[in-house]
């Protein structure tokens, strides 16, 4: 049982490139989520999904895409990389709903220069 | 929306109490939440309360809460080094998703 696993850990990217941060959860989980944590600004949700199918915005969504064909992944989409998207992505899950413990993966350092 | 408000740092001697607190702002927030973050990791749930309780403990930790001013407190008794970490409260807004203060970073001297 790995939990919730974040691929890569480090990535550079290069202004205006493209990638997709991958989050796979092995727990079935229904609840699946996408953080981003700058220093001192603590943690922002991006994305969030309910469930297989279902996404929706979080605080802070510009920029990226998500998509949820199953209910084990939900891959995180930059497209046309920005220097303000510099930061450490935390992808997390959680069994029923918001108001259970929240599992988070070890995260994906990100930098855009 | 509205942030949830924390102090960004704290500093205690090993062995003293240390008393994080948060101001939150959803107050149909059914539970609030302490997070732990040690260096190079992911969040942990630490504890939580109910939002229909004044005060929650666990072993060392105490959570109050007063929703009248929508201030939740964590103290931690007897504070270790190894309770250095950023620690994170947070709130569940409109129902559907957990929203997370800027963080208070505890630094115990020893």
């Amino acid at each position: 049982n790995a939990g919730v696993t974040q691929t890569p850990k480090f990535r550079i990217l290069k202004i205006g490139q493209s990638m997709t941060l991958q989050c796979t959860q092995d727990m079935n989980h229904n609840y699946m989520y996408w953080y981003r944590q700058d220093p001192g600004m603590g943690l922002k949700l991006i994305y969030y999904s309910v469930g297989a199918g279902i996404t929706d915005k979080g605080e802070v969504p510009n920029g990226y895409n998500v998509s949820r064909s199953t209910t084990e992944d939900f891959p995180l989409r930059l497209e046309l990389a920005a220097p303000s998207q510099t930061s450490v992505y935390f992808c997390a899950s959680s069994l029923q709903g918001v108001g259970e413990k929240l599992f988070f993966g070890s995260g994906t350092q990100l930098s855009v220069l | 929306g509205e942030d949830v408000e924390q102090s960004l740092f704290l500093s205690v001697r090993e062995g003293d109490s240390s008393v994080i607190n948060c101001t939150y702002t959803d107050s149909s927030s059914t539970y609030l939440y302490w997070y732990k973050q040690e260096p190079g990791a992911g969040l942990q749930l630490l504890t939580y309360i109910f939002s229909n309780m004044d005060m929650k403990q666990d072993q060392r930790l105490t959570v109050l809460l007063n929703k009248k001013d929508k201030h939740l407190s964590l103290r931690i008794a007897d504070t270790q080094t190894g309770d250095s970490a950023i620690y994170f409260c947070a709130e569940i807004r409109e129902g559907t998703a957990l929203i997370f203060g800027k963080g208070t970073t505890l630094s115990v001297s020893s």
